[in-house]
C-alpha cells in the first residue's frame, strides 16, 4: 500500500475554474509536507512546504492545507489557467535528517479553454 | 544561478551497455538525491549524496547501480549492464543542507531507454 495516496487520478477543468487535489498519507513520523508541479518531461517544482504545525500555506493561486491530526493535505488551485495543466505532486519528508521524500503518484489536471 | 543540470536529457543504451547519467547541483549546494521515476509511477528515492560521501543508499538496488559525487565535478549515477527494466526517467535534486527541511531543487531529468 504507498504510503501517500492521492486523488482524483486525473481532473479535467475550464479554464477560469477553481478545483481542490487530496493528499491522504500514512508517514510516520512526519517532517513536511511539499506539493509539486511537474510538468509533462520536466523535473518537479516545488509550491509550498509546510511542517506539522503549519495549517494552510499559500503560493499565488495555489493553497495547500494540511491537517496532521487526520494525515490529510489538499491543494487548492484558484481561477485556473492553460498553464496548470500538469501533474501535481504531494510528497511527505518522513525525517528532518534524510533524502527520501516519499512521492505520491500524482495528480494529473487538465485546463481547457 | 543556473538550476540543478542533469545530462544528458535523453540517453539511449542496448541490454548489456553501461549508462552514466551526471547530476550537477545548484551553485553551493552540497547535498544530492536521486530518484528514479518508473513509466506511470511516482518518483521512488535511490540515493543521497554529500560530496565524496554516501550518506542513504537504501533506495539503491543492490547490484548494476552505483553512485558517487567527488571533490571535483558532478554526481555521477551509474547503471552498468542495464536491462530493459533500467527503462525511466532519472532525476537529480539537491539542497543546501541536509535535513530537507529546506528546499530542494530537481533537475530536468534523465530519460534513459533500454533497446
Amino acid at each position: 500500500k504507498n504510503q501517500v495516496e492521492q486523488s482524483p487520478q486525473s481532473l479535467i477543468i475550464l479554464e477560469g475554474k477553481n478545483c481542490t487535489l487530496q493528499c491522504n498519507y500514512t508517514v510516520s513520523p512526519f517532517s513536511n509536507l511539499r506539493w509539486y508541479k511537474q510538468d509533462t518531461g520536466r523535473g518537479p517544482v516545488s509550491l509550498t512546504i509546510m511542517t506539522f504545525s503549519e495549517n494552510t500555506k499559500s503560493n499565488g493561486r495555489y493553497t495547500a492545507t494540511l491537517d496532521a491530526d487526520t494525515k490529510q493535505s489538499s491543494l487548492h488551485i484558484t481561477a485556473s489557467q492553460l498553464s496548470d495543466s500538469a501533474s501535481y505532486i504531494c510528497v511527505v519528508n518522513p525525517s528532518s535528517n534524510t533524502g527520501k521524500l516519499i512521492f505520491g503518484q500524482g495528480t494529473t489536471l487538465q485546463v481547457k479553454p | 544561478n543556473a538550476g540543478v543540470m542533469q545530462n544528458p536529457r535523453h540517453l539511449v543504451r542496448r541490454r548489456g551497455q553501461e549508462a552514466r547519467l551526471r547530476c550537477s547541483p545548484m551553485k553551493g549546494h552540497s547535498h544530492v538525491y536521486w530518484y528514479r521515476q518508473l513509466p506511470e509511477e511516482g518518483l521512488k528515492f535511490m540515493v543521497y549524496l554529500q560530496k565524496e560521501n554516501i550518506i542513504d543508499e537504501s533506495g539503491m538496488p543492490k547490484e548494476r547501480f552505483s553512485a558517487e559525487f567527488p571533490k571535483e565535478g558532478p554526481s555521477i549515477l551509474r547503471i552498468q549492464q542495464v536491462v530493459r527494466g533500467d527503462s525511466a526517467a532519472y532525476f537529480c535534486a539537491s539542497s543546501p543542507q541536509g535535513s530537507l527541511n529546506t528546499e530542494a531543487f530537481f533537475g530536468q531529468g534523465t530519460r534513459l531507454t533500454v533497446v
